[in-house]
């Protein structure tokens, strides 16, 4: 049980294209996703909590309006990167929890983007 | 002060050795704390969750909490080649949205040599 899903697995684009990224929670239901970033040997960094229904909240110093989140459903979550660039090349991984009641989340198996 | 602190490592074990990865929270206001072990290029794994303080025990693993002394610990035994990842510690609370936000720290590499 528990299981998340991502996709697309790998993604290369050139500069000035956007991508999206989709997440899905296969056998349960999830109010709130989460969307994290992760640069070559660092840490888990979260940018924003997507919420089903209802507009996303991003951390600080992440820009809303190149990272657009939308949770259409309580399966399903996207991550649109608008107009990437080579900085914006990173490893990023969804969650979700399927209790409200407890923090446990379970994550996707990520996407590598990489921009040209 | 990161809200989340470990020990980078590498943490070298022999096999079958006992691995033992340690982790310290700043906010007190934490209420759940997480091990996850991520192998490299891949997403992170759920290890285990403690919520309580004392010892908790699955397997191989037994996690460790004490809140007092704000440390969360992850014991491995008869540590296996395979185990060797990078393990991330993560605390939990409420920022006042729907679901508690983790705070991830770095993570420790341990290598397990055969």
């Amino acid at each position: 049980g528990a299981v998340v899903s991502q996709h697309p697995s790998w993604v290369i684009c050139k500069s000035g294209t956007s991508v999206k990224i989709e997440c899905r929670s296969l056998d349960f239901q999830a109010t709130t996703m989460f969307w994290y970033r992760q640069f070559p040997k660092q840490s888990l960094m979260l940018m924003a909590t997507s919420n089903e229904g209802s507009k996303a909240t991003y951390e600080q110093g992440v820009e809303k309006d190149k990272f657009l989140i939308n949770h259409a459903s309580l399966t399903l979550s996207t991550l649109t990167v608008t107009s990437a660039h080579p900085e914006d090349s990173s490893f990023y991984i969804c969650s979700a929890s399927p209790d409200s009641l407890t923090d446990t989340q379970y994550f996707g198996p990520g996407t590598r983007l990489t921009v040209l | 002060q990161k809200e989340v602190e470990q020990n980078s490592g590498p943490l070298s074990v022999p096999e079958g050795a006992i691995a033992s990865l340690n982790c310290t929270y700043s906010d007190r206001g934490s209420q759940s704390f997480f091990w996850y072990r991520q192998y490299s290029g891949k997403s992170p794994e759920l290890i285990m969750f403690i919520y309580s303080n004392g010892d908790k025990e699955d397997g191989r693993f037994t996690a460790q909490l004490n809140k007092a002394s704000q440390y969360v610990s992850l014991l491995i035994r008869d540590s296996q080649p395979s185990d060797s990842a990078t393990y991330l510690c993560a605390a939990g609370r409420n920022y006042g949205g729907a679901t508690n936000k983790l705070i991830f720290g770095t993570g420790t590499l341990l290598a397990v040599q055969p």
